[in-house]
């Protein structure tokens, strides 16, 4: 059974940079997929941040793409966000997920909230 | 903020059957496929229809899915109260990147 779960920082200040890792068990990275974050603000709809495949390539989000920075460690079977220069706007829960073309975002972790305040 | 636009809400007695649209254009549903996802209140969303209409292992058939040029459809028979969720569509953009619906939130009356 694939599992995915999020670890870093609950509240982080503004201006400064947002990082999580999400460990994936149960799975090889380095056997396909595209690995992603995504987003929710409390009370709001899902937000999709940015994928990685595990050869390196990314995709993100436009409206993000000049604050994020997705990054995979094959070695730890695990990939990273980070999301530069935070405004309270950021606060969200974050989820890491596993995307297949066909298959759509299938597995989830499960999620960790994140507050950007001073 | 999303390319894809559902209803706000849809509601039906129990044993009913409601249906959720989602429109987008030939940028993302028109040409990839469509994913509908269901978020019990306070958890992660779960993946409920993957390829337009496919149900993974354990969803059951009371869920269905559909597509037609740039609209998709989730519905979803005989309504029991562990339906009540919100729910979303989801398919790859040509900007590159994966969209979500705006999200329906389904009230079982």
């Amino acid at each position: 059974q694939v599992q995915l779960q999020e670890s870093g920082p609950g509240l982080v200040k503004p201006s400064e940079t947002l990082s999580l890792t999400c460990a994936v068990s149960g799975y090889s990275i380095s056997s396909g997929y595209y690995w992603g974050w995504i987003r929710q603000p409390p009370g709001k709809g899902l937000e999709w941040i940015g994928s990685i495949y595990h050869s390196g390539s990314t995709y993100y989000n436009p409206s993000l793409k000049s604050r994020v920075t997705i990054s995979v460690d094959t070695s730890k079977n695990q990939f990273s966000l980070k999301l530069s220069s935070v405004t309270a706007a950021d606060t969200a829960v974050y989820y890491c997920a596993r995307r297949g073309i066909l298959t759509g975002v299938d597995y989830w972790g499960q999620g960790t909230l994140v507050t950007v305040s001073s | 903020q999303s390319v894809l636009t559902q209803p706000p809400s849809v509601s039906a007695a129990p044993g009913q059957k409601v249906t959720i649209s989602c429109s987008g254009s030939s940028s993302n549903i028109g040409n990839n496929y469509v994913s509908w996802y269901q978020q019990l209140p306070g958890t992660a969303p779960k993946l409920l229809i993957y390829d337009n209409n496919k149900r993974p292992s354990g969803i059951p058939d009371r869920f269905s899915g559909s597509k037609s040029g740039t609209s998709a459809t989730l519905g979803i028979t005989g309504l029991q109260t562990g339906d009540e969720a919100d729910y979303y569509c989801g398919t790859w953009d040509s900007s590159l990147s994966y969209v979500f619906g705006t999200g329906t939130k389904v009230t079982v009356l």
